[in-house]
This record gives C-alpha cells, structure tokens and sequence, in this order.
C-alpha cells in the first residue's frame, strides 16, 4: 500500500540557514510521482517541488531542492538560505499509476519554524 | 489567471444540518479531487472526478457524503445529517489532466465547523 512518513513533526531553523524536511515512501509501483507542498497559517497549499521516479537528477526550484534517494525511497526537502515567510506546514506527498485516480497521499506534516 | 476557488470559506453548521460546498476549478482543467484535512493532520482523499465522471469514491467516509460536477466544471460536496466528526477543512484540487507528473492547484479551502 502506498504510504508516506514524515517523521519530524516540528524544526526549528535559523534565518537564512538551509534546513531538510525528511520524507520516506513506500510504493510497489515503479512509475510514481513525489511532490511537496507547502501550507502556511492561512490554510492554503502552495506547490514546491515535484520528483518523478525516472528523473536522474533531483529536482530544483529556486531555494528548494528534492534530496532524490530512489534505494531508500526518500525524497527529503531541502530549503536553501530559509526566510521568516518560510515558517509553515510542509507536506510530502506521492502518486503512482497503480491508483487509477491519481490522488495524492500525503504525509501527516512538518511544521517549520524560522527564528529571526 | 483565476486559481482554484471554494465557498464558503467558514462554514457553521448545527448537528443533524446538511451543507453544500462548492468548488470553481481551474478552467480546462479535467482533473477534480477533494481532500479532508483534520487539524493538524495532512489531506486525506475523498473523491475523484474526470470531468463529470466520479471515477473514485472510495475516500468518502459514509453515505452522508455525497459529491457531484455535473458539467464536468464546478463541483459541490454535500454533507448530510453532519456529526461533530465531519468538522475539518474540506480542501478541492484541480489538474489540467491525470497522470503522475500533473501538479494539483489547491484552493483555499472551506472550514467546516459543526456544533
């Protein structure tokens, strides 16, 4: 069954340090899509970042980079030079084919904390 | 261009009330889903739509639960006889089309409060 594992429930981070989020996932299909999102207190999700398990190089957009581990099915988040706007929920989330409908199953979150 | 938007934001509702909530998705976009998240809990799936098929209800919790696009655009989840257990953030999330690699545009979400 496909499941995600977030195992970090709260970090804290200093301004402008890079910070990693973990994320592990469990799936018996070989075609999936990783994808991480973040909510901040208002309540919406906002897209970060997608890995696709064929993709040979992690993914990267902008401050945020994917650490890609395909043996040990993880796919941690990576914030680059963190900002007080960064200090949020994040969520890992993944898909694959085997589900017909494409849902999304996330993780149960991370809250990240920026200190000034 | 216009996002994912959903109405109400905040929804109160007696115990025993049934509410409506809407969805506006992307325009074009064929892929509907709707997640409910618990407090500090992470978005569990409820219900899948292509365009106006619903190809996936295994998440919807009862039958209390019962969602609809009948024009293959706009969708409404509707919650019938609600309990204090249905209280939670009802989230809608749109895709151009469906497959692996399609990011999903959330919207903001309705807080449903039942009392």
């Amino acid at each position: 069954a496909q499941k995600i594992t977030q195992t970090q429930p709260g970090m804290f981070v200093q301004e402008k340090e890079a910070v990693t989020l973990d994320c592990t996932y469990d799936t018996s299909d070989q075609s999936y899509g990783l994808f991480w999102y973040k909510q901040p207190s208002s309540g919406e999700m906002i897209f970060l970042i997608y890995q696709g398990s064929y993709d040979e190089q992690n993914a990267t957009e902008g401050r945020y980079s994917l650490n890609f581990q395909k043996a040990r099915k993880s796919a941690n988040l990576v914030i680059s030079a963190s900002q007080l706007g960064d200090s949020a929920m994040y969520f890992c989330a993944m898909r694959d084919r085997m589900d017909s409908s494409y849902k999304l199953i996330f993780g149960s979150g991370t809250r990240l904390l920026v200190r000034p | 261009g216009a996002g994912v938007s959903q109405s109400p934001r905040y929804k109160v509702a007696k115990r025993g009330q049934d509410v409506a909530l809407r969805c506006d998705p992307i325009s074009g976009h064929v892929s509907l889903f709707w997640y409910q998240q618990a407090l500090g809990q992470g978005p569990e799936f409820l219900t899948y739509f292509q365009n106006e098929a619903q190809l996936d209800k295994s998440g919807l919790p009862s039958d209390r639960f019962f969602a609809e696009r009948p024009e293959g655009s706009v969708s409404t989840l509707k919650i019938q006889r609600t309990q204090q257990e249905d209280s939670a953030v009802y989230l809608c999330a749109s895709s151009l089309a469906f497959g692996t690699s399609y990011e999903q545009y959330f919207g903001p979400g309705t807080r449903l409060t039942v009392t």
